[in-house]
């Protein structure tokens, strides 16, 4: 079946370290989503990529970098300049970059920073 | 004020209860979403809908794109409904999404 495969679930890191994030999809979709998720929060736009080897910036980008090497990957980095990281993650992605045909999410990635 | 506002934030409810979640959006979408999240923070796709009416088994999604109003509508509720309910709007100017704050739901056996 498609979708969209986050790993892993949780993941802890230290204070200073760098960790990253994986999203797969064998959807074939072209647009791919990052969101971060806080605690009474709606979730908020990390990075979005539209095509390959293109990639924007969202509405809370600091801290965090991305790339777009292969369509069905859209990993996410979250940096030791990331001053709150612990958060919940979701990727998503959908077939245009208009979104109109609806969004696919993957499950998540619950980060703790420790 | 967000542009998306879901209520109630919390709500309890006992086994077998009819329950109602509803999102109201302040901008123009092109459709609507509804997930639900577990302890955990797994989160499941529901419902896309940008007019009418839908139903999955026991639940039942609503749109008015006039009014700028959802619904989502659990018969029968039981315990494994508990979870936090969120809606998202595509939203017409840009495309991408909008989210509510999520309605933490409670059903007691």
């Amino acid at each position: 079946d498609g979708g969209i495969t986050q790993s892993p679930k949780y993941l802890f890191r230290k204070e200073g370290q760098n960790v990253t994030l994986s999203c797969e999809q064998n959807l074939n979709h072209d647009a791919m989503y990052w969101y971060r998720q806080d605690p009474g929060q709606g979730l908020r736009l990390i990075y979005y990529s539209q095509i390959v080897n293109d990639f924007q910036k969202g509405d809370i980008a600091e801290g965090y970098s991305v790339s777009r090497e292969k369509k069905e990957s859209f990993p996410l980095t979250v940096t030791s300049a990331q001053k709150n990281p612990t958060a919940f993650y979701l990727c998503a992605s959908s077939p245009q970059p208009t979104g109109g045909f609806g969004y696919t999410f993957g499950s998540g990635t619950r980060l703790t920073v420790v | 004020k967000n542009e998306v506002e879901q209520s109630p934030q919390n709500l309890t409810a006992q086994e077998g209860e009819f329950i109602t979640i509803n999102c109201s959006y302040s901008v123009g979408i092109s459709a609507l979403h509804w997930l639900q999240q577990h302890p955990g923070g797994g989160i499941v796709s529901l419902f896309m809908l940008s007019s009418g009416k839908k139903k999955h088994g026991r639940l039942i999604a609503t749109i008015n794109i006039q009014e700028k109003h959802s619904s989502l509508h659990i018969t029968a509720s039981h315990p494994r409904d508990s979870a936090v309910y969120i809606c998202a709007g595509n939203m017409d100017s840009n495309y991408q999404l909008i989210w509510g704050a999520g309605t933490k739901l409670i059903i007691k056996p």
